[in-house]
């Protein structure tokens, strides 16, 4: 079946502007993850969503930063006034309520000029 | 202060022996652990699991060992493909928490052929 997609692949925005990243899970997979990976570091916790509300959002930076998942399937990080350090990966993950194992879309590499 | 920690950033190894890739870890709650194995402009992808009741888990040519006093563990690949050249990140998660994934810096494995 039909993985994890992101879109877009890459984003390239001018500092102080705003972006929206999209993520489309595993169809049945109730719990979705965002992450962010800096160049030679491991993808870092952002946000959890079970279902529509977020559950743990304690991985966002700032408040620049902003998960939905109104429906309960797609959801979309924004971030606001974007800035340099922004800069990274941000992949997104599904699971099974209650599976240990996420699995990860391509990711969205945004780059901040 | 990383909780998960990969301490060899790189890992050459010949075709047909045996890869040997270590991970360590501070946190005494972590009671899952997982590899993933990245490879460029894709996303992480599940390799195996461990559970914090186990010491051992192998599936194929892939076996995860778990020293859980040491707070250690290992995934070794025999043998080596040249296909398993990629970056392996070890990740750790506490059941029944909001579940993320704390991952390792990752190690790049490099098999020659």
């Amino acid at each position: 079946g039909a993985g994890v997609s992101q879109t877009p692949s890459n984003k390239v925005t001018e500092k102080g502007k705003y972006v929206e990243l999209r993520c489309d899970p595993i169809s049945g997979h109730t719990a979705l993850y965002w992450y962010r990976q800096s160049l030679g570091q491991g993808p870092e916790f952002l946000i959890y969503f079970q279902g529509t509300g977020a559950a743990d959002d304690s991985g966002l930076p700032n408040d620049r930063f902003f998960a939905v998942r109104p429906e309960g399937s797609v959801s979309t990080l924004k971030i606001q006034r974007t800035e340099r350090g922004d800069s990274a990966v941000y992949l997104c993950a599904s699971s099974f309520i209650g599976g240990h194992e996420q699995y990860f879309g391509p990711g969205t590499r945004l780059t901040v000029t | 202060d990383q909780q998960v920690k990969q301490n060899s950033p790189s890992l050459s190894v010949q075709e047909g022996r045996i890869s040997i890739l270590n991970c360590d870890y501070t946190n005494s709650m972590f009671d899952y652990f997982l590899w993933y194995k990245k490879y460029p402009a894709e996303g992480p992808t599940f390799l195996i699991s461990i559970s914090s009741i186990k010491d051992k888990n192998e599936d194929g040519r892939f076996t995860v060992f778990l020293n859980k006093s040491a707070k250690h563990l290992s995934l070794h690949i025999v043998p080596s493909q040249p296909g398993d050249s990629a970056v392996y990140f070890c990740a750790a998660i506490i059941s029944g928490s909001a579940r993320q994934l704390t991952f390792g810096s990752g190690t790049q494995l490099t098999v020659l052929p």
